[in-house]
């Protein structure tokens, strides 16, 4: 596996149902980032990790809940949703101290909550 | 305002076309400019990036940042099929050393038809 890699890639779920979303990053770096993509509408920053502490909360509900074990791993627990936190979950690494924050996204998990 | 705002589009051009893509910002504090490549059920990539003014080519592409304007520009030249994706802008206010945030455009959908 190279790059960033993330599972499920698709994911269909109640509003009752709990989820988790995995991120894996095998570049070596050490900062990991969730995102929110919806149509018409720029990404929207979640969460941001930095050697395996939070960082950022970028004022998102309880429901999502954020684990970082490690430098490579990311999770996004889910619970109890909404059928507007239906997107396109976006994760992405970057290596802390570089020149410019390049951040290297993931292919992402299509969620949809009926 | 909004602090990126982004044309989305969608804009469509024949083969060989000259494509230009913009975004204007309000921030001041931006000087990190970058643009993105999201090809369909894919995660963005960077294409370009451009620290403060002036110009940067790479091959077909061309980025320009004004930011007496605060206007930044995304040229493709003889453009291709290969091309169509969506194109977002992208721009952070400090460099490394600590995390920043990224603050992304909505995207521009394009579409190059052979």
């Amino acid at each position: 596996e190279t790059g960033v890699t993330q599972t499920p890639r698709h994911l269909v779920m109640g509003m009752t149902n709990k989820k988790s979303l995995k991120c894996e990053q095998h570049l070596g770096h050490n900062a990991m980032y969730w995102y929110k993509q919806s149509a018409k509408k720029p990404l929207e920053l979640m969460f941001v990790y930095n050697f395996k502490e939070q960082t950022e909360n970028n004022s998102v509900p309880s429901r999502f809940s954020p684990e970082c074990p490690n430098s490579s791993h990311l999770f996004l627990h889910l619970h109890t949703l909404q059928p507007e936190d239906s997107a396109l979950y976006l994760c992405a690494s970057s290596q802390e101290g570089s020149s410019y924050n390049e951040q290297f996204f993931g292919p992402g998990t299509r969620l949809t909550v009926l | 305002q909004k602090e990126v705002e982004q044309d989305p589009g969608p804009l469509s051009v024949p083969e060989g076309a000259i494509v230009s893509l913009n975004c204007t910002y309000s921030n001041s504090a931006f000087q990190y400019f970058m643009w993105y490549r999201q090809y369909s059920r894919k995660g963005p990539e960077l294409l370009m990036y451009t620290y403060s003014s002036g110009n940067k080519e790479d091959g077909r592409f061309t980025a320009q940042v004004d930011k007496s304007s605060k206007y930044i520009s995304l040229f493709i030249r003889d453009s291709q099929p290969s091309d169509s994706a969506t194109y977002l802008c992208a721009m952070s206010a400090s460099s490394g050393g600590s995390n920043y945030k990224l603050t992304f455009g909505k995207g521009t959908l394009l579409t190059v038809n052979p």
